[in-house]
């Protein structure tokens, strides 16, 4: 069975702080692909970043970079100098790929208040 | 082109009432998937379609939920004596079929929810 862990809950920052969100992970998958999207208020789920089993190489996209560790089963996510507007729950979330497998598994979220 | 779209965006209905929840997938999107999120909770898988077919229905919770696709595109929720537990926010999320064998991934695109209160 999959399960994804975010032991952090709420989170609140300044405006401008960097913050790491952290997600752990278990599957007995040799190919997965982990994800995270962020709720905001209005509800709709938004796909952030997907990374894939096969690549542990790390990657940053304008403010947001991720940290994946297969060897700590970990998938950490770092937003540089946030802004109000990141305010949100975020989800860590995996999958085991394509068809039957392809359903996404999500952790309880992370709350994350960025003051002005 | 439009997104997901999901109707209606709320529903009331007293206990034991039967309610349906609609989904109208992404055009051409062969997959789709039901999910419901509890407060303060993550989504949770009900259901997967491909095409016309229930590939995965591993978590619809009772015999009290069930799920149609009759055409391969629009799908219903269907939920029969609602308790008050049932009351979550219903997402339905669409996609492409990934690639034979697991070695592709495509991303599933949610639409807004449909927000059951089950009083």
């Amino acid at each position: 069975a999959q399960k994804v862990t975010q032991a952090q809950t709420e989170i609140s920052v300044v405006e401008k702080e960097d913050v790491t969100l952290d997600c752990v992970y278990e599957t007995r998958d040799t190919t997965y692909y982990l994800f995270w999207y962020k709720q905001p208020p209005s509800g709709e789920l938004v796909f952030l970043i997907r990374r894939n089993s096969f690549d542990e190489q790390n990657e940053i996209s304008g403010r947001y970079s991720w940290n994946f560790q297969k060897s700590t089963s970990s998938f950490n996510f770092t937003i540089t100098a946030s802004q109000v507007v990141d305010s949100a729950v975020y989800f860590c979330a995996l999958s085991g790929g394509s068809g039957a497998n392809s359903k996404l598994t999500f952790g309880k979220g992370i709350t994350l208040s960025v003051r002005p | 082109g439009a997104g997901v779209s999901q109707t209606p965006s709320n529903k009331v209905t007293e206990k034991g009432k039967y309610v349906e929840l609609r989904c109208d997938p992404i055009s051409g999107h062969t997959a789709l998937y039901w999910y419901r999120q509890s407060l303060g909770q993550g989504p949770e898988f009900l259901i997967y379609f491909q095409g016309t077919g229930a590939a995965d229905d591993s978590g619809l919770p009772n015999d009290r939920f069930f799920a149609v696709r009759p055409e391969g595109s629009v799908s219903t929720l269907k939920i029969q004596r609602t308790e008050r537990g049932d009351s979550a926010v219903y997402l339905c999320a669409s996609s492409w079929p990934g690639l034979a064998g697991g070695s592709s991934y495509n991303e599933q695109f949610f639409g807004p929810g449909t927000r059951l209160t089950v009083l």
